[in-house]
């Protein structure tokens, strides 16, 4: 069946430097991944997207890159700050297809240290 | 919008007892979603609506669990009986599923404790 796998599943940076979170993905049909981010405690929350259509896409200090060939995709996170210190979830779904379900990753756990 | 809406937000009950979640999507979104999450398991997907129709069960992880959604503004997630190991963070969401609009909005959970 579908399978989404993500790395690292804890990671921790200095205050300042980037933060890197890759995913694999098993449905060559996938074409929405959404990256959601949970704060301890709280709801997952949509933090950036990508369609694939597209290779790269950029929101201030975060971005995701898509390779498809290679059915994987990455979060960047650049100048990080003690605030994105959270659980990040990957996801990957085949919208227009028979499902519009989300396949999420296991979660990668990044401590931004001061 | 006051987002998705999930009634209890925190629930203690004993092995054996009936438990109902309840969930109220955002106006408009067309599809609703009921997730599980632990430390061991992550985030699974039970079940998941499109129109009120049960469109994916196949996390439901067995007859103890059901879902209902009778009307678009409401939905259920029913354990019976209940066992220690359904203790999780239960979330539902919600999506408009229209052209370009695939976000899903989660609501608070209902952390569930089963003793």
């Amino acid at each position: 069946g579908e399978n989404v796998e993500q790395h690292p599943s804890t990671l921790s940076v200095q205050e300042g430097d980037s933060a890197v979170i890759k995913c694999t993905y098993s449905d060559s049909a996938s074409n929405y991944f959404p990256w959601y981010k949970q704060e301890l405690g709280k709801r997952p929350q949509l933090i950036i997207d990508i369609r694939s259509n597209v290779g790269e896409k950029k929101d201030q200090r975060i971005a995701v890159t898509l390779n498809k060939t290679a059915k994987h995709f990455s979060l960047h996170i650049t100048e990080t700050q003690p605030e994105d210190s959270a659980v990040y979830f990957c996801a990957a779904s085949n919208y227009g297809g028979a499902t519009n379900k989300l396949i999420f990753g296991t979660g990668t756990l990044l401590a931004v240290q001061p | 919008d006051a987002g998705v809406i999930q009634s209890p937000r925190h629930e203690v009950t004993e092995m054996g007892q009936e438990v109902t979640l309840r969930c109220k999507p955002i106006s408009g979104h067309n599809s609703l979603f009921w997730y599980r999450q632990t430390m061991m398991r992550g985030l699974e997907l039970l079940i998941y609506f499109n129109n009120n129709v049960p469109i994916d069960d196949s996390g439901m992880p067995e007859d103890r669990f059901s879902a209902k959604m009778p009307n678009a503004s409401f939905s259920t997630l029913k354990i019976q009986p209940s066992e220690p190991r359904d203790s999780a963070v239960y979330f539902c969401a919600s999506s408009p599923v229209v052209a370009g609009a695939y976000e899903q909005y989660f609501g608070p959970g209902t952390r569930l404790t089963v003793t």
